[in-house]
């Protein structure tokens, strides 16, 4: 079974500052990888995401993210981050290929961006 | 970007009451999704639909159905509402094949049961 490892809890940042959220999967074949936000009162959003070729990913807002396939790891990152920023980060995984279309998700990073 | 809707967004109600959750998308998609989302925890999926009449249990076991009769429609009942079911329900779509599919999310029903 696939599984999802998010180290941070809650991070506190202030703005300017660089930002990056580790994620970590355990799964035994090929993956596609996905970072979604959730920001204060609003839906859960696409940030960027990984299938295939390049494993540096860029995504909306100046966000990336790294897919290093011997360490099992798809971490986001921001050199300055915003106070308007601050939301909640989840980094999801699914094994690709078959019929196999269900994403497990990790618990989440809670990013708050000081002014 | 799929445009997904979810009725009601806030719904509190006593136990023993039948409820529907709704959830309708009008980008065509295939395949749908019910996950269910704890404060501080990971989205947890409970029902999921690969096409019209095609329901599936998720991974987090669940006393709620689901049914799925047309495309753009999967709603999820709970015949009878308790305390515990109280939390965030969030639907979601997708429609690629398996090496880009991408699922996208409505804006979630919170339930609480008194």
């Amino acid at each position: 079974a696939q599984s999802v490892s998010q180290h941070n809890h809650h991070v506190i940042l202030s703005e300017a500052a660089s930002l990056e959220l580790g994620c970590n999967y355990s799964y035994g074949g090929t993956v596609n990888l996905f970072w979604y936000v959730q920001y204060p009162g609003q839906h859960l959003q696409l940030l960027l995401k990984y299938f295939s070729g390049d494993p540096l990913v860029k995504g909306i807002k100046g966000f990336e993210a790294e897919f290093i396939k011997s360490k099992f790891s798809f971490n986001l990152r921001k050199p300055s981050v915003q106070w308007s920023d601050t939301a909640e980060y989840f980094c999801a995984v699914r094994g690709s290929g078959g019929s196999n279309y269900k994403l497990t998700f990790g618990k989440g990073t809670l990013l708050t961006v000081n002014p | 970007e799929a445009d997904i809707y979810q009725t009601p967004r806030y719904l509190v109600i006593g136990t023993g009451k039948k409820i529907t959750l709704e959830c309708s998308q009008t980008m065509g998609h295939d395949k749908m999704y019910w996950y269910q989302q704890d404060p501080g925890m990971e989205l947890h999926l409970i029902h999921y639909s690969y096409g019209v009449n095609s329901t599936e249990k998720g991974d987090l076991s669940s006393e709620s159905t689901v049914s799925r009769i047309r495309t753009e429609h999967f709603p999820l009942t709970l015949e009878s509402a308790r305390p515990s079911h109280t939390s965030q329900y969030l639907c979601a779509s997708s429609g690629g094949i398996t090496s880009t599919d991408t699922q996208y999310f409505g804006p979630g029903t919170r339930l609480t049961v008194l």
